[in-house]
């Protein structure tokens, strides 16, 4: 595709809610990223795949926080009884590889999550 | 663990002047890479630049070039002829392999490019 795309763009959930967040990486990119970007502040990483494995999951704040790639394309990034700290920007990247030539990272535009 | 700071929460410049942005960097690592970021007020972040730490030689983009000092951890980003549309948060980033290739940002200095 064109870039990163991310659906909703905005999504507003009253506490205790569950939430689901969609993440469409650039055609045959192979690593997909997770970002968590609080008001203010750069984003954290949250989650990495390879393909559709997850390798890397260290930066999920809790186990309400999950995220799959079942086909190793698109990604979601599911949140369980979300709370008032979960609020923030959530941002997709994806790069081609992992060779030093395809380390590269595009974002999408991110979903804004606000817990009322 | 690998750590990014920026110095620099906010910073201004006339239109046409040079301006440079701060980061300092922490790490044991001996190969890795570091970042630019501009996030505009539209939110999607796009790569400035990139600098490989093997690399002695400074990146250059167009007006965007870099001051890589690898001994000193510090990685500074100089804008030339700075132009309305530069007016962003700048994020210094830090990768490197054996962390999975997963970016470490720093929190951000938002530049305001004045007419």
């Amino acid at each position: 595709g064109a870039g990163v795309s991310q659906s909703p763009r905005y999504k507003v959930a009253k506490r205790g809610q569950d939430v689901a967040l969609r993440c469409d990486p650039i055609s045959g990119h192979v690593s997909l990223f997770w970002y968590q970007q609080a008001l203010g502040q750069g984003p954290e990483f949250l989650t990495y795949f390879q393909n559709e494995a997850q390798l890397d999951k260290s930066g999920l704040p809790s186990d309400r926080f999950f995220a799959e790639r079942p086909e190793g394309s698109v990604s979601t990034l599911k949140i369980q009884r979300t709370q008032q700290e979960d609020s923030a920007v959530y941002l997709c990247a994806s790069s081609p590889g992992l060779s030093r030539s395809s380390y590269e990272q595009y974002f999408g535009p991110g979903t804004r999550l606000t817990v009322t | 663990a690998q750590t990014v700071t920026q110095s620099q929460p906010e910073m201004s410049v006339q239109e046409a002047e040079t301006v440079t942005l701060s980061c300092t960097y922490d790490t044991s690592e001996n190969n890795y890479y570091l970042f630019w970021y501009k996030q505009p007020p539209s939110r999607q972040m796009i790569l400035v630049i990139r600098q490989e730490a093997y690399k002695q030689q400074n990146a250059t983009e167009n007006r965007f070039s870099v001051n890589f000092q690898k001994a000193a951890k510090s990685f500074s980003l100089k804008i030339s002829d700075s132009q309305l549309g530069d007016t962003a948060m700048y994020f210094c980033a830090f990768m490197t392999r054996n962390s999975n290739y997963k970016l470490t940002f720093g929190k951000g200095t938002l530049l305001t490019v004045n007419p």
